[in-house]
């Protein structure tokens, strides 16, 4: 158990209000990712994070933010939700120390299903 | 084309064969690969990595990576009903931000 929770793991929400996924981990990993699963698409990566403060953008960006204000905490928000954002979000966490950086080992949460009416 | 490809399957074997997925890149530079498995509405799990030309064995799985033809394949021996699920294939990109670039995933089907 990597002891990553992922809330709320469900929502259903309608086109146009915000929506803030939380990640939460136990363990101080210093590597943090969000990434969306889609049929036809498989895992796409939104958002990473190696660092408190320090957040990048992945492949699918548009459309969301993030934030990382503590180690254990990684926050995914959608400022206006669409029906295209209709996903499983995926939280992970990665293996990685010093300068060698992130090791690709990823440990997922259980995911949250969003779905955008 | 695709980062990353594999064939969505299903792949169907029997129980107590030798299950092959497959996975193809298009990044030469690419050192680092791995497995996940993900069972039909759960979160993937990693089984395996590898770094270097050949074979890696761990229990009944075997990773190969053939950097030369950019191919990287999973042989599961013995194959159990409980082995049934979707295998992901993941690529790191180059740097030490740990960013994987995902296949679609193959389904494997294994049948008592």
């Amino acid at each position: 158990d990597a002891g990553i929770t992922q809330s709320p793991r469900h929502k259903v929400t309608e086109t146009g209000t915000p929506v803030t996924l939380r990640c939460h981990q136990t363990e101080n990993h210093r590597y943090m990712y969000w990434y969306r699963q889609d049929p036809g698409h498989g895992l796409r990566l939104i958002h990473y994070s190696y660092g408190v403060k320090d957040t990048d953008k992945g492949e699918v960006s548009d459309g969301y933010s993030v934030s990382r204000s503590k180690t254990e905490d990684f926050l995914l928000t959608l400022e206006s939700a669409t029906s295209s954002q209709t996903s499983v979000y995926f939280c992970a966490i990665g293996r990685g120390t010093g300068l060698a950086g992130a090791t690709g080992e990823l440990f997922f949460g259980e995911g949250s299903r969003l779905t955008v009416l | 084309q695709k980062e990353v490809e594999q064939n969505s399957g299903p792949l169907s074997v029997p129980e107590g064969a030798i299950a092959s997925l497959n996975c193809t890149y298009s990044d030469r530079v690419s050192q680092s690969f791995f497995w996940y498995r993900q069972y039909s509405g759960k979160s993937p799990e990693l089984i395996m990595s590898i770094y270097s030309n050949g074979d890696k064995e761990d229990g009944r799985f075997t990773a190969q990576l053939n950097k030369a033809s950019q191919y990287v394949s999973l042989l599961i021996r013995d194959s159990q009903p409980s082995d049934s699920a979707t295998y992901l294939c993941a690529v790191k990109r180059p740097g030490n931000t740990g960013k994987l670039i995902f296949g679609q995933g193959t389904t494997l089907q294994v049948k008592p």
